[in-house]
């Protein structure tokens, strides 16, 4: 049974950098979401995909961030122009039916130089 | 303002104690979905449970129980004679109708930092 799938796990990067993350989602599930956290703080919501759709994006979700999920399967969301205030956990979910039961990756830990 | 607000920042207990977990939410819904997770020190969020709305039943599942009370907008989680590997940080969270569907962001309050010592 695979789950939530992320990579890379971790990424240092020197500010001005653009850097992109993958998710790959339960086989069947057909929404995912993206997510960030911080040292001591909730998830905060980025942004949601319904197989290829991108529904809804967070306000956090700034220009210099973008996310796609091309073929309705997994996702990428690239940050250009990193800055260190990027720097936080990066987190994927992904669900199916009724309910919104989300289940999450192991994140993406993103530090910027 | 939070939707989710978490008034406990950090609990501490000895293995064995009862521990309550508060969750206060807010929302104009009629509609919604309430869940908590946990975090353990690994990183990776657990989903635990989700209530809906028009279900207020308490729920137990082993240890853990949880009260949902409409009336205060609560939704509390209990676990019964904790256990050193309950230590994590816990999220309550809720998800809201948009455009007819409780199907969008999950909003989190900030964690509450469970510790059990042995």
């Amino acid at each position: 049974d695979t789950g939530v799938s992320q990579d890379p796990r971790h990424k240092i990067t020197k500010r001005g950098q653009n850097v992109t993350f993958r998710c790959d989602p339960i086989s069947e599930h057909n929404r995912l979401y993206w997510y960030r956290q911080t040292l001591g703080q909730g998830p905060e919501f980025l942004t949601y995909f319904q197989n290829e759709a991108q529904l809804e994006k967070s306000r956090l979700l700034s220009d210099r961030f973008s996310a796609e999920r091309p073929k309705g399967s997994f996702s990428t969301l690239e940050i250009q122009r990193t800055e260190q205030g990027d720097s936080a956990m990066y987190l994927c979910a992904s669900s199916f039916g009724d309910y919104n039961e989300q289940f999450f990756g192991p994140g993406t830990r993103l530090t910027v130089l | 303002a939070q939707k989710v607000t978490q008034a406990q920042t950090e609990i501490s207990v000895v293995e064995k104690e009862d521990v309550t977990l508060d969750c206060v939410y807010e929302t104009r819904d009629t509609t919604y979905y309430l869940f908590w997770y946990k975090q353990p020190p690994s990183g990776e969020l657990v989903f635990l449970i989700r209530r809906n709305s028009f279900d207020e039943q308490n729920e137990i599942s082993g240890r853990y129980s949880w009260n949902f009370q409409k009336s205060t907008s609560s939704f509390n989680f209990t676990i019964t004679a904790s256990q050193v590997v309950d230590s994590a940080v816990y999220f309550c969270a809720l998800s809201e109708a948009l455009r007819g569907s409780t199907l969008g962001r999950l909003y989190f309050g900030r964690g509450t930092q469970l510790t059990v010592w042995p």
